[in-house]
């Protein structure tokens, strides 16, 4: 019962540095997202994907990359991180057919907490 | 382009009291699904409900009920009985779309209920 799985669940940056948040799921979702999730605010969309090898901007993309090359893994990659970029981040995945959202249950990972010094 | 909004940012209650928490939502669309989520302190998200811009029914499990009213904008989501254990941040989202992950999610409710 693995669901959604993200590393690091910690990590401190220097200002500049890079680095991957890894996720990735074993419920054969089509779909995968990630979000950020500053204090007292409500989870925004930084990335998602509607399967391998498919991704797109959600609201906030900049200064991030992912790429989906698996339909489990979906790896969200800071190129120079700032301290705007400290936050909570969240992957998560769900099953839809498109057609519209039935049963369409969203599963997240634990989040992962960034501090960018 | 849409907007949640939960107006309550904080409540507190004791065990037992009944709790409800607003959510308000805008669109132009005519089809769209509205999203609860609870986040405990442990930090993780939990999906709650989906509810279909088509089917207003009122939806009851367990202590967790929700009333959505189009006329109103309305999702508004209520505790019976609470416990210590609802004590979490609880987040209303909106989707305009079949991608229910690619959502507008208010700012979020803190609830706390005391012993």
């Amino acid at each position: 019962n693995a669901g959604v799985t993200q590393t690091p669940k910690f990590r401190i940056l220097k200002i500049g540095q890079s680095m991957t948040l890894q996720c990735t799921q074993d419920m054969n979702h089509n779909y995968m997202y990630w979000y950020r999730q500053d204090p007292g605010m409500g989870l925004k969309l930084i990335y998602y994907s509607v399967g391998a090898g498919i991704t797109d901007k959600g609201e906030v993309p900049n200064g991030y990359n992912v790429s989906r090359s698996t339909t489990e893994d979906f790896p969200l990659r800071l190129e120079l991180a700032a301290p705007s970029q400290t936050s909570v981040y969240f992957c998560a995945s769900s099953y839809s057919t498109g057609a519209q959202i039935s049963g369409n249950t969203i599963y997240f990972g634990e989040g992962s907490w960034l501090t960018v010094v | 382009a849409q907007k949640v909004t939960q107006a309550q940012t904080e409540i507190s209650v004791v065990e037992k009291e009944d709790v409800t928490l607003d959510c308000v939502y805008e669109t132009r669309d005519t089809t769209y699904y509205l999203f609860w989520y609870k986040q405990p302190p442990s930090g993780e998200l939990v999906f709650l409900i989906r509810r279909n811009s088509f089917d207003e029914q009122n939806e009851i499990s367990g202590r967790y009920s929700w009333n959505f009213q189009k006329s109103t904008s309305s999702f508004n989501f209520t505790i019976t009985a609470s416990q210590v254990v609802d004590s979490a941040v609880y987040f209303c989202a909106l989707s305009v779309n079949t991608n229910a992950g690619k959502s507008t999610f208010g700012d979020g409710t803190t609830l706390t209920v005391k012993p």
